[in-house]
């Protein structure tokens, strides 16, 4: 059964500093994988997508994420972390490969991101 | 441009009375989804419905908790005989009818806070 593991619970990062959150998935198949943002109170917005091509993906805010097929791992990554940037990370692999049919997404525990001045 | 509507977004009840929560897919979309998140647990898959039909209702608890998304108004999440477990935030996602339209991207509501007291 399709699994994502996000190892860190609570990560905090100076402001301007890099920051990497790990995502590790189990999945049979090629996964497509999605990094989401929650800020307190709300609902969910997605960062970024990966189903093929290129390993390297690019989102808003100026993250991106690479995918390792090797590592099993779909890590999020930022140069350099805004104060509000503070927030709860959410990596998350398609239930069903053939995703345009629509499927549910299985999501990991979270990452909480606290951004220090 | 409304997205992902929920109500109520706050809703307190005692043990042992009924719960409704509705959910108000994005305009276009047929397939819509219900994740309950509980602190620290991440956001657990509970339905996925498309008009009329229950499409994977594995992550259900097989008492007291039933979906549907009729052909006319919003998804209906009801949870009856509520226990203090029942507690959580419940978030609604919707996504575009099969297709290329279907990137397999969620789209969130802010999610509906239950309460049981």
């Amino acid at each position: 059964a399709q699994s994502v593991t996000q190892p860190d619970i609570h990560i905090t990062v100076s402001e301007g500093a890099s920051l990497e959150l790990r995502c590790n998935y189990s999945y049979g198949a090629t996964p497509y994988l999605f990094w989401y943002v929650q800020s307190p109170g709300q609902g969910l917005q997605l960062l970024l997508k990966y189903f093929s091509g290129d390993t390297l993906v690019q989102g808003i805010k100026g993250f991106e994420a690479e995918f390792k097929r090797s590592q099993s791992s779909f890590n999020l990554r930022k140069p350099s972390v805004h104060w509000s940037d503070a927030a709860e990370y959410f990596c998350a692999v398609g239930r069903n490969p053939n995703f345009k049919a629509g499927t549910a997404l299985i999501f990991g525990k979270g990452t909480t991101l606290s951004v220090s001045s | 441009n409304a997205g992902v509507m929920q109500n109520p977004r706050h809703l307190v009840r005692r043990r042992g009375q009924e719960a409704r929560l509705r959910c108000s897919p994005m305009k276009g979309h047929s397939h819509v989804y219900w994740y309950r998140q509980l602190p620290e647990e991440g956001l657990k898959f509970m339905v996925y419905l498309q008009k009329e039909n229950i499409i994977d209702e594995s992550g259900m608890p097989k008492e007291r908790f039933s979906a549907e998304f009729p052909k006319e108004g919003p998804s209906i999440l009801r949870i009856q005989q509520v226990v203090r477990g029942d507690s959580a935030a419940y978030f609604c996602a919707s996504s575009p009818p099969s297709g290329r339209r279907n990137t397999g991207e969620l789209f969130f509501g802010e999610g509906s806070r239950l309460t049981v007291l």
